[in-house]
């Protein structure tokens, strides 16, 4: 696909269950990013990739806030025992270097926990 | 601690009139200032951008004024059109080792009338 690609475009769920999100980056780029987007809120910037590690996860909230990218593309932001205060747009980033030229951000997931 | 203050919360404005949102920001060390639009249910998008190493920035009918001292920056839209009724978000990164790390302003809900 020619831009950053997020599933599900909606998810809902109840206290205490667990998610899993998914990014499909630009075909290339090497960093990726999550952010969370609250209600009437900018983005938050929650993590960052570059390949396949996590170079700086100091955005996450707390230890329930977890994300991978095993194989340096695909992304999957994981989120256990949800709380209604984790509703939220999320979304997913990615450049091709990190630091250097735009941002391109996907559509994101709009996460409601009941 | 907000590092990106954004004014006004709303703006209203007829078309063919001149759209002004302003951004104020506290990290010297910040070298990248862009500005993104956002479309209900669609993830932000790059419009313009800037680094302090200049004082304006224009692109078609929007342009960026930055006064490094003051720290402050802010967008222009000129001719402002229907089309152009969005949420606005300034955000800027940098600052040694994070300069991958985009921080948001709280967004600028513009609305433009026929």
């Amino acid at each position: 696909g020619a831009g950053v690609s997020q599933t599900p475009s909606n998810k809902v769920t109840e206290k205490g269950k667990y998610v899993e999100l998914r990014c499909d980056p630009i075909s290339g780029h090497t960093a990726l990013y999550w952010y969370r987007q609250s209600l009437g809120q900018g983005p938050e910037f929650l993590i960052y990739f570059q390949g396949t590690g996590a170079a700086d996860d100091s955005g996450l909230p707390n230890d329930r806030f977890f994300a991978v990218r095993p194989e340096g593309s695909v992304s999957t932001l994981k989120i256990q025992r949800t709380e209604r205060g984790d509703s939220a747009v999320y979304l997913c980033a990615s450049s091709l270097l990190a630091g250097v030229g735009t941002q391109y951000f996907g559509p994101g997931t709009r996460l409601l926990v009941l | 601690q907000q590092q990106v203050k954004q004014s006004p919360q709303s703006l209203i404005v007829q078309k063919g009139g001149i759209s002004i949102i302003n951004c104020a920001y506290e990290n010297t060390a910040f070298d990248y200032f862009p500005w993104y639009q956002q479309f209900p249910g669609k993830g932000p998008a790059l419009l313009i951008a800037i680094r302090p190493d200049v004082s304006e920035k224009k692109e078609g009918r929007f342009t960026i004024s930055f006064n490094k001292s003051a720290k402050q920056f802010s967008l222009h839209i000129m001719d402002s059109q229907p089309g152009d009724s969005a949420t606005y978000f300034c955000a800027a990164n940098g600052g040694g080792g994070s300069n991958y790390k985009l921080t948001f302003g709280k967004g600028t809900l513009l609305t433009v009338n026929p």
